[in-house]
């Protein structure tokens, strides 16, 4: 079955400065793999998605994020935080095998990103 | 992407009632997922909802405590029954966007308080 190991619970870095969250993940499969972000009294926004193309991916608001087979990460990075990149970010993992024309998704528990100025 | 709206947007509910959620896609989608966010917590899938069939449920949920009705392509309703402080969360639809068998957006949630 699929899983996703978020390494860190919470992260906490000045603006201006990278943004480091790291992701490990389980599959049986060659995944897919995604990154959303929660902000405070907001619903899920999907960042990136990576899907056995390119390797580094590029997503919204400045993110990418890159796949590692050999080391089974898909880490979120960020050149420069934004005081608004203040948010929870979840990363997700694509069921395959599953019936009925979707694959479920599989959340990791999340990590809080607080910037500092 | 899709733009999906959720009704209330939050709610504060005695214990015993039943809360009903409606979340509006505004465009035609197959399938509509429901999950439930707990303080704290991650993201738990509820149940799939397909327009013209029942709702397909995880393990933990059961159709009597969380129905759900799906009536056309863009609409959906999730109802939390004979709610306890346990019910307490943020209640999130999401459809199956453009993207694949796995891209997922979701709504704006429904923060659901229980006292």
């Amino acid at each position: 079955a699929q899983s996703v190991t978020q390494l860190d619970s919470h992260v906490s870095v000045s603006e201006g400065t990278p943004v480091l969250l790291r992701c490990n993940y389980s599959s049986s499969y060659s995944p897919s793999l995604f990154w959303y972000v929660q902000h405070p009294n907001k619903g899920l926004q999907l960042l990136l998605k990576y899907t056995s193309a390119a390797t580094l991916v590029k997503g919204i608001n400045g993110f990418e994020a890159e796949f590692k087979k050999s080391e089974t990460s898909f880490h979120l990075t960020k050149p420069s935080a934004h005081m608004s990149d203040a948010a929870e970010y979840f990363c997700v993992v694509s069921d395959f095998g599953f019936s009925g024309g979707y694959n479920k998704l599989i959340f990791g528990a999340g990590t809080r990103l607080a910037v500092h100025p | 992407s899709a733009v999906i709206s959720q009704k209330p947007s939050r709610d504060i509910c005695q214990r015993g009632t039943s809360l009903t959620i409606q979340c509006q896609v505004d465009s035609q989608v197959t399938m509509m997922f429901w999950y439930r966010q707990q303080p704290g917590q991650s993201l738990t899938l509820i149940a799939t909802a397909n327009q013209g069939s029942e709702a397909t449920y995880e393990s933990g949920f059961v159709i009597d405590k969380f129905p759900i009705s799906r009536p056309n392509l863009t609409f959906s309703t999730l109802t939390v029954s004979n709610m306890s402080p346990e019910d307490s969360s943020i209640y999130l639809c999401s459809v199956l966007g453009g993207g694949g068998p796995d891209t997922q957006y979701f709504g704006p949630g429904t923060r659901l308080t229980v006292l």
